[in-house]
């Protein structure tokens, strides 16, 4: 049931190995950005999000940095775990927009 | 607490028919999104409704259509079906919507072909 995109670029990782997702963002006027993970057959499931005024924002085990200059996001997931294979989304909105624009997305592998 | 639901989960219709598709939000969400998730497109807005009135309307032809009822509950409809309407629709719910300070939650999809 899954409509992922078959051409999304892959990392492929080691089990216990850190990984950095990144992603570019498009509107300077987005003051809040998003990463949701999906997995096969599900719907997109949100992470961490992180507002415009920050520039790195930690979860567990994740950790989200914004660099507003370039506008560009990156995720990064420490001790990847093969529950962690899925494809990762970031997205961008602001206040009142009431609609997400969401990147193209990266496939995540975890080799065990 | 129950997710948010979709129904159905697949659906297989042929071009030129039209398809009705079903959301149940979270309960108390009264913001309800719907995306459309192609391996081409990726995950593009179609729209937005509170309150039964849509706030906000994203880049897609017409035949794309959806209401909200009183409990919440939306619905979205394509008619005129094309091949390259073929994708995977998401719901998503949320309070109130159209702030940043609530989590937007996702439902599982309805998995669209159009023959």
């Amino acid at each position: 049931g899954e409509s992922v995109g078959l051409h999304l670029p892959t990392l492929s990782v080691q089990e216990g190995d850190n990984s950095i997702i990144n992603c570019a963002y498009s509107n300077s006027a987005s003051d809040y950005f998003i990463w949701y993970k999906q997995e096969s057959g599900k719907g997109p499931q949100f992470i961490i999000d992180i507002r415009s005024n920050m520039d790195k924002r930690q979860g567990q085990r994740v950790t989200v940095l914004l660099n507003k200059t370039v506008k560009h996001l990156s995720l990064q997931i420490a001790a990847t775990q093969p529950g962690d294979s899925a494809v990762y989304f970031c997205a961008e909105t602001a206040e009142g927009r009431r609609a997400l624009t969401f990147g193209s997305g990266t496939r995540l592998q975890v080799q065990p | 607490k129950a997710g948010v639901t979709q129904t159905p989960r697949y659906l297989i219709k042929t071009r030129g028919q039209q398809v009705t598709l079903s959301c149940s939000p979270i309960s108390g969400h009264r913001s309800v999104s719907w995306y459309q998730q192609t391996p081409g497109q990726g995950l593009q807005f179609l729209f937005e409704y509170f309150s039964e009135t849509q706030r906000n309307k994203g880049n897609f032809p017409g035949r794309f259509s959806g209401r909200q009822f009183s409990n919440s509950r939306s619905e979205m409809n394509v008619s005129t079906l094309e091949l390259g309407d073929s994708a995977l629709y998401l719901c998503a719910s949320s309070l109130v919507g159209g702030t940043t300070n609530e989590k937007l939650f996702f439902g599982s999809g309805t998995q669209l072909s159009v023959l």
